[in-house]
Formats: structure tokens, sequence, C-alpha cells
């Protein structure tokens, strides 16, 4: 357990509207992930941090942005929710060679 | 495209009998990970693997890498209610990890 909380732990949410899940931690942890999970598709990576201010593209990054002002939080942001983008969302951080996630957060987008 | 294929993706067994769940792909990896996933909950991480060829034991639990790093197996000897869970496998090409699709399994009692 890496002290990761996210919020909020559900979401229900309209198309076209902004969306931002929170990821926090307490481990002071350098690297930072948002991952989605789906049916079929397992866990896929959409953004990572590896410092404040330094974010890059994952896999699945289209339709997301990220924002780290400072160590212990990790922003993602849908700038315009789509059906699509409907899933559970999982944070997590890197330490000593290990990773942790956070509780997820569900998110619908109707 | 998925870079790591695992299989079988469902699995259900009685509890004492063995299984093995498998994570291939045509990539190498530096390293592969293994999870366990419990409904409602984030993945957590039982195993990594770092050496082709190496076999890691955790209890009932028997996980190998691949000699050439592009595969991996988990092998679980007198399975157990417990066991019951989502189980992925992860590889890192070096700069990201990239997860498999999952194998859930239920062990009934």
């Amino acid at each position: 357990d890496a002290g990761i909380t996210q919020s909020p732990r559900h979401k229900v949410t309209e198309t076209g509207t902004p969306v931002t899940l929170r990821c926090h931690q307490t481990e002071n942890h350098r690297y930072m992930y948002w991952y989605r999970q789906d049916p079929g598709h397992g866990l896929r990576l959409i953004h990572y941090s590896y410092g404040v201010k330094d974010t890059d593209k994952g896999e699945v990054s289209d339709g997301y942005s990220v924002s780290r002002s400072k160590t212990e939080d990790f922003l993602l942001t849908l700038e315009s929710a789509t059906s699509s983008q409907t899933s559970v969302y999982f944070c997590a951080t890197i330490g000593s060679g290990t990773q942790y996630f956070g509780p997820g957060t569900r998110l619908l987008v109707l | 495209t998925q870079l790591l294929e695992q299989s079988p993706q469902f699995l259900s067994i009685q509890e004492g009998e063995n299984l093995t769940v498998y994570c291939n792909s045509s990539s190498v990896f530096s390293s592969l990970q293994w999870y366990r996933q419990e409904p409602g909950e984030g993945p957590v991480l039982l195993v990594t693997v770092v050496t082709g060829g190496e076999v890691k034991k955790l209890k009932r639990l028997t996980f190998q890498f691949g000699d050439a790093r592009k595969d991996s197996s988990l092998h679980i000897t007198a399975a157990q209610p417990g066991d019951t869970g989502l189980y992925l496998c992860a590889g890192d090409p070096g700069n990201q990890f990239y997860f498999g699709t999952g194998t859930s399994l239920t062990v009934i009692p």
C-alpha cells in the first residue's frame, strides 16, 4: 500500500462535459501513472509523469490531458467526455521497483 | 494491438486442482510482472521476473520467465478459494508497462 487515494470513486457525467480525476499519493514517489481498464483490453496506459510538470503520453492518450503541479498530486482531465471514455480509471506510482495502484474511479459517460 | 496475450481468459476449477496461466508476446521485455486484482480494487503486485529462464516461487504460486524474455507462466498448485481473482501480467520493454488482457480465475470450494 503506497497511500494512494483517488477521487471521486464514482462519477456519472454527460457527453461533452469536462471531467477531472484526482490521484493523491503520500509516499513521495517520482513516477505516477494513469491507466484505464476495460473488458477485453486489460489495463492501458493513458499518461504518465516522471516528476513535477514532467509528463508524457501513453498508449491511449487521445482525449485526455494531465497535470502535475506537486509531487503528491496527478490530475487526469477529460476535456469533453465521450461515451467511449466510460471506464474504470486507475492511478499508480512506482516505488523501489514496485508499481502500486489506487482503488480506481468508475466513470460513466452518458 | 495487444502486446501481451494471456490465456486462458477465464478459468473455473475445483479447490485442490492445479492450473497454469500463460502470458505470451512477440516482444522482448526487460522485466515482467504478475498482479492479482480483486473486484473493486486495484491490482496488487505478486512478483517481478527480470532474468530469462528465471523461476520464482511464492508459496503455492510458481512464476517462470521464458528464456528469450518474451513470455511467462504462472502455475498454482492445489488452488484454494482465496486464489480467486483476476491475474494480470505486465511487461516492460524499456519505457512503460504494457498489461495483458487478464485471466479471471474462479476456485470453487
